[in-house]
């Protein structure tokens, strides 16, 4: 079957650092997705890696390995807004989009 | 202002009562999609239209029915709703599936089945 692992829950400081990793095991591939879902609130696109490495993006960076079925999302100099659950998705061969059930972020001041 | 819309965002009925949820996109997006979401489990695609007049099952489809008649409008229809029907719902649309492209979506339906 098809499946996306990411962490349920991770707290992280303001102004610090958090990686958000995701696994996954799918049919096919045809990138990886990350999106940001506030509380109540529609998801709204982070990035997108279908090539391995890292794309930097602002304040957030999502790095892709292929070969390990790997990704993860990396939030620095964290502010309070960026509070908020965090979703991986994966294209698979089909085109279609497989979800992971997202990770609650919680930054304390 | 480029969007996708929902009506309506709140609603609250009875078991078997039919009801209609719209979804529309202004940006002539060629993919449509109908999600649910409940605590723990992430989103769950109900069901996705390619184009106008194609539509297919997504992984929880029971109990649903789409139509895609203009290219713009999505409506989702619960024929009988259910208490498990009872979830939090997102339209979603994208320029097509098969290259890179963002999904787009609605600010969402919460949906309370009695």
């Amino acid at each position: 079957g098809q499946n996306i692992d990411q962490p349920t829950e991770m707290t992280a400081t303001e102004g610090a650092i958090v990686q958000i990793n995701c696994t996954y095991q799918t049919s096919g591939f045809n990138g990886l997705f990350w999106y940001q879902q506030h509380a109540g609130e529609a998801p709204t696109f982070l990035s997108y890696n279908v090539l391995d490495g890292l794309e930097e993006k602002g304040r957030f960076s999502s790095f892709l390995s292929r070969s390990k079925g790997y990704s993860y999302l990396l939030l620095k100099e964290l502010q309070m807004k960026d509070s908020a659950s965090y979703l991986c998705a994966v294209l698979d061969s089909n085109y279609q989009l497989i979800w992971g059930a997202g990770t609650k972020l919680i930054i304390k001041p | 202002e480029a969007q996708v819309t929902q009506n309506p965002r709140y609603l609250i009925t009875v078991t078997g009562k039919k009801l209609t949820v719209t979804c529309s996109q202004n940006m002539n997006h060629e993919y449509m999609s109908w999600y649910r979401q409940d605590p723990g489990l992430g989103l769950r695609q109900i069901y996705y239209s390619m184009n106008v007049e194609v539509t297919d099952k997504g992984d929880v489809p029971e109990g649903y029915k789409v139509s895609r008649k203009e290219k713009r409008n999505f409506p989702l229809i619960l024929e009988s709703p259910s208490p498990n029907q009872t979830s939090l719902y997102f339209c979603a649309s994208s320029l097509s599936t098969e290259l890179y492209n963002e999904q787009f979506f609605g600010p969402g339906t919460r949906l309370t089945v009695l």
